[in-house]
């Protein structure tokens, strides 16, 4: 059974940093890519990061480039998300997605998905 | 960047009623869109993929047709467990991008 458990979350000020965790179990991690997608509240899906399975490329939505940074430990079968200079507009639930495929940028869908964990910018 | 736009965006409905929401992509993204199922305080749960495959596990009350730019997510005999929002997602190329959802509530 495929298992996504995100952690890393919390309440953090204003230009602070954060870095979220993705815990994958029941596949083969490394032969997958990887994504996060954050769903503000109330609001509906934006994604925001992919990486391939090998962790060689990786892909990043306009509002978060140069802040975000997404990696992968595929020998701790867990995927990373590092936020810096965090605006409000981050605030939001953020998802890890696992990618029906391995590149990237390949074409797949996303066929399973995390719980979440929250993310709340305020001062 | 690829647009992705539903309708309607609130859908009232009855148990056993015929549901059909509508997703519109800004150009040609083939069959590569995927409608996903998101209940209150859950995360997204995939439902059909390459517009019309049916992911496993999920009830064949579900279906979806379209290519090109024009897509449609149908539930033939709405259940008291199917009122949720769907969201209709893209994946021909990066960006990735979703509609905006569509809430089925009850009438």
């Amino acid at each position: 059974e495929v298992q996504l458990l995100e952690s890393g979350g919390g309440l953090v000020q204003p230009g602070g940093s954060l870095r979220l965790s993705c815990a994958a179990s029941g596949f083969t991690f490394s032969s997958y890519a990887m994504s996060w997608v954050r769903q503000a509240p109330g609001k509906g899906l934006e994604w925001v990061s992919a990486i391939s399975g090998s962790g060689g490329t990786t892909y990043y939505a306009d509002s978060v480039k140069g802040r975000f940074t997404i990696s992968r430990d595929n020998s701790k079968n867990t995927l990373y998300l590092q936020m810096n200079s965090l605006r409000a507009e981050d605030t939001a639930l953020y998802y890890c997605a696992k990618r029906s495929g391995s590149a990237a940028a390949g074409i797949s869908y996303f066929d399973y998905w995390g719980q979440g964990t929250l993310v709340t910018v305020s001062s | 960047d690829i647009q992705m736009t539903q309708s309607p965006s609130t859908l009232s409905a009855s148990v056993g009623d015929r549901v059909t929401i509508t997703c519109r992509a800004s150009q040609s993204i083939s069959s590569w869109l995927a409608w996903y199922q998101q209940k209150p305080g859950k995360a997204p749960k995939l439902l059909i993929y390459k517009a019309s495959s049916l992911e496993s596990g999920v009830p064949s009350r579900f279906s979806g047709s379209g290519s090109g730019t024009e897509f449609t997510l149908t539930i033939s005999s709405l259940q008291p467990d199917d009122f949720a929002t769907y969201y209709c997602q893209h994946y021909n190329s990066y960006p990735w991008t979703f509609g905006q959802g569509t809430k089925v509530e009850i009438k």
